[in-house]
């Protein structure tokens, strides 16, 4: 079973911000929230991945809940290109790789 | 840095046939992973690798797929004989110790 739970598809408009929801309320202390994104006919790209504390980097923005039951990805100003499936994911460092993807959130951004 | 390699970008093969894939890590990173996608099954984790030596397949189908990795930097996941139900979309990611996946492009498979 899935330990994340996404909207199945997001709409946004060019050079607006996309949030992009995350609920994982199962989550526990030592899990990360990683999130990559999946462009057409491409293999998955990393975003971001964040603890405790809000993440910054040059391709988004990830705000944690204090509880850390969920989260958000924050694309600030979308462009066409970020139309892509977005996979939230929780793991521990010392885990092995049995990564579960869920279906993830298919975004479109519109022109 | 030209990220993970993976060889042949296509592939079309029928029944029976033996199938191999390729894969060239990025340099200097010391796990291998490959994946294979399907629109039934998603993501799933195949095998993976940490200095070369495998470390779980739990995720590999049957005996027919084996995977192996002779360097740091050549990985190889073979399937024989084939079979259609085998069509799908294999990735290769690879990683420097315990952080963020890269993936290649992946191999399209087709078994006809």
């Amino acid at each position: 079973d899935a330990k994340t739970t996404q909207p199945p598809s997001m709409d946004c408009a060019e050079g607006r911000a996309a949030n992009l929801p995350c609920n994982h309320s199962t989550i526990s202390g030592n899990e990360y929230v990683y999130w990559y994104r999946q462009i057409h006919s491409q293999g998955p790209q990393y975003i971001i991945h964040g603890l405790k504390n809000n993440e910054t980097n040059e391709m988004a923005s990830l705000i944690i809940t204090e509880d850390r039951k969920s989260s958000t990805l924050i694309l600030p100003h979308a462009t066409l290109r970020d139309t892509a499936v977005y996979y939230c994911i929780v793991r521990a460092m010392d885990s092995n790789y049995q990564l579960i993807w869920g279906a993830g959130t298919k975004l479109i951004i519109k022109p | 840095d030209a990220g993970v390699i993976q060889s042949p970008r296509h592939e079309v093969t029928e029944m029976g046939q033996e199938v191999t894939l390729r894969c060239k890590p990025i340099s200097g990173h010391d796990y291998l992973f490959w994946y294979r996608q399907t629109m039934m099954r998603g993501l799933e984790l195949l095998i993976y690798f940490n200095n070369n030596v495998p470390i779980d397949d739990s995720g590999m189908p049957e005996d027919r797929f084996s995977a192996k990795m002779p360097n740091a930097s050549f990985s190889t996941l073979k399937i024989q004989p084939s079979e259609p139900r085998d069509s799908a979309v294999y990735f290769c990611a690879s990683s420097s110790a315990n952080e963020k996946l890269f993936f290649g492009s992946g191999t399209q498979l087709s078994v006809l």
